[in-house]
């Protein structure tokens, strides 16, 4: 079953933050965030781990909630580089990196 | 040190050709996959290699076949290509030890199907 990202699109002004979220109608063992760039191949950003806590670095940083069996990105004081498509993809079982990827939040962060 | 290379960048067929896409690695890391994204979607997972000699199936297998000639290389082969074929295929390799995870994605190759 596919997760279902939101929201589908997002414009940002240098500066803003910026939530997406992914959610699954299944029980997750991980959540996985990628963000890719136009005619470019995805970029791993992190992964999140069933009983894991928050992660991330810089101003990227995202949550589990498994109860609720989703998740949030979370990116604070959004740059120009922060453009692009981000997906999440999430296992339902063990880690062994099979998984179903979200249809994409774009984002524009504009100067 | 390249990270992960995919070969051809760019193919095109006709409907009934066959081909191979190829994908190196020279991370030593044990997990390789095959993806494929139609514009505007997200990833699918054909198939996997959690490590050398042992591949499964992903989400969409049906009208592929892969080798996990070794360590470092993982194909991926189009027996008698279709349109519905058309696509951006990535290839990915994953080390996962513990809590620590990387993944990297290859440039990827772009196939059309006529």
């Amino acid at each position: 079953q596919q997760p279902v990202q939101s929201p589908q699109a997002v414009i940002l002004r240098e500066g803003e933050d910026a939530v997406i979220n992914c959610s699954s109608s299944k029980a997750l063992y991980s959540v996985h965030w990628y963000r890719q760039k136009h005619g470019e191949a995805p970029v791993f950003l992190m992964i999140l781990l069933k009983g894991g806590e928050q992660k991330g670095h810089e101003k990227i940083s995202a949550s589990f909630n498994e109860k609720k069996q989703q998740s949030s990105l979370y990116l604070t004081a959004s740059q120009l580089s922060y453009s692009g498509t981000y997906f999440c993809g999430t296992e339902g079982s063990s880690n062994t990196g099979k998984l179903i990827f979200g249809q994409g939040t774009t984002l524009q962060v504009k100067p | 040190n390249a990270g992960v290379t995919q070969t051809p960048k760019f193919q095109v067929l006709k409907t009934g050709q066959s081909m191979t896409l190829q994908c190196a690695q020279d991370m030593n890391h044990n997990s390789m996959y095959w993806y494929r994204q139609d514009p505007g979607m997200g990833l699918r997972l054909i198939y996997y290699s959690a490590s050398e000699g042992t591949t499964d199936k992903g989400e969409v297998p049906n009208g592929y076949n892969v080798s996990r000639l070794n360590k470092r290389e993982f194909s991926l082969r189009l027996e008698s290509a279709a349109p519905s074929q058309t696509s951006v295929y990535f290839c990915a390799a994953t080390r996962m030890a513990g809590s620590s995870y990387e993944q990297y994605f290859g440039p990827g190759t772009r196939l059309t199907v006529t």
